[in-house]
């Protein structure tokens, strides 16, 4: 079946660092992808979505300067986590949709982003 | 009112019980998932369904669409079922259940 990946799948930073987090589909393309966000015992919530070859469009109460999406290619998204906070330490989710059937959406494993 | 309510939100049972949990939401869909999510937070996608009924393994997972409602059924559960079972819902934009902490006693 189709597979997301995500890397690191977990990382520890200083403050004020900023932190890569990569979403790859494996074996599709995807035009669109999906970031959440998952606070200790809380759902999941989605923060943005990441559009190919355009700006990624972001949920309300998400800064887009402070988390920073580029959707490079059709098989690749990052989110970029700049000057980290502790409050921003969380659990990152990607998930992407296969072009071709659309409510076929892959869940990546996720990132644990833990800022000292 | 969340978009997605899960039931019930902890679940604990003895190794070899049948389990349920269910998942019921208001908005429209193309698809439900059920995660699964282990300690440490690593997710795991274990069905898709936009309709019907799918099994795999010792999984089960039902979907009524006139009612908005799923079912996740365990059979002869054991303790490495242990997880957090997330329902998500959605098409373009999924919404997510606060999930349900099940914990398997050997």
């Amino acid at each position: 079946g189709a597979v997301v990946s995500q890397h690191p799948s977990w990382v520890i930073c200083k403050s004020g660092t900023s932190v890569k987090i990569e979403c790859r589909s494996l074996d599709f393309q995807a035009t669109t992808m999906f970031w959440y966000r998952q606070f200790p015992k809380q759902s999941l919530m989605l923060m943005a979505t990441s559009n190919e070859g355009s700006k990624a469009t972001y949920e309300q109460g998400v800064e887009k300067d402070k988390f920073l999406i580029n959707h490079a290619s059709l098989t690749l998204s990052t989110l970029t986590v700049t000057s980290a906070h502790p409050e921003d330490s969380s659990f990152y989710i990607c998930s992407a949709p296969r072009v071709s059937s659309y409510n076929e959406q892959f869940f990546g494993p996720g990132t644990r982003l833990t800022v000292l | 009112k969340n978009e997605v309510e899960q039931s019930p939100q902890n679940l604990t049972a003895q190794e070899g019980e049948f389990i349920t949990i269910n998942c019921s939401y208001s908005v429209g869909i193309s698809a439900l998932h059920w995660l699964q999510q282990h300690p440490g937070g690593g997710i795991v996608s274990l069905f898709m369904l936009s309709s019907g009924k799918k099994k795999h393994g010792r999984l089960i997972a039902t979907i009524n669409i006139q009612e908005k409602h799923s079912s996740l059924h365990i059979t002869a559960s054991h303790p490495r079922d242990s997880a957090v079972y997330i329902c998500a819902v959605g098409g373009n934009q999924f919404y997510f259940g606060t999930g349900t902490s099940l914990t398997v006693i050997p």
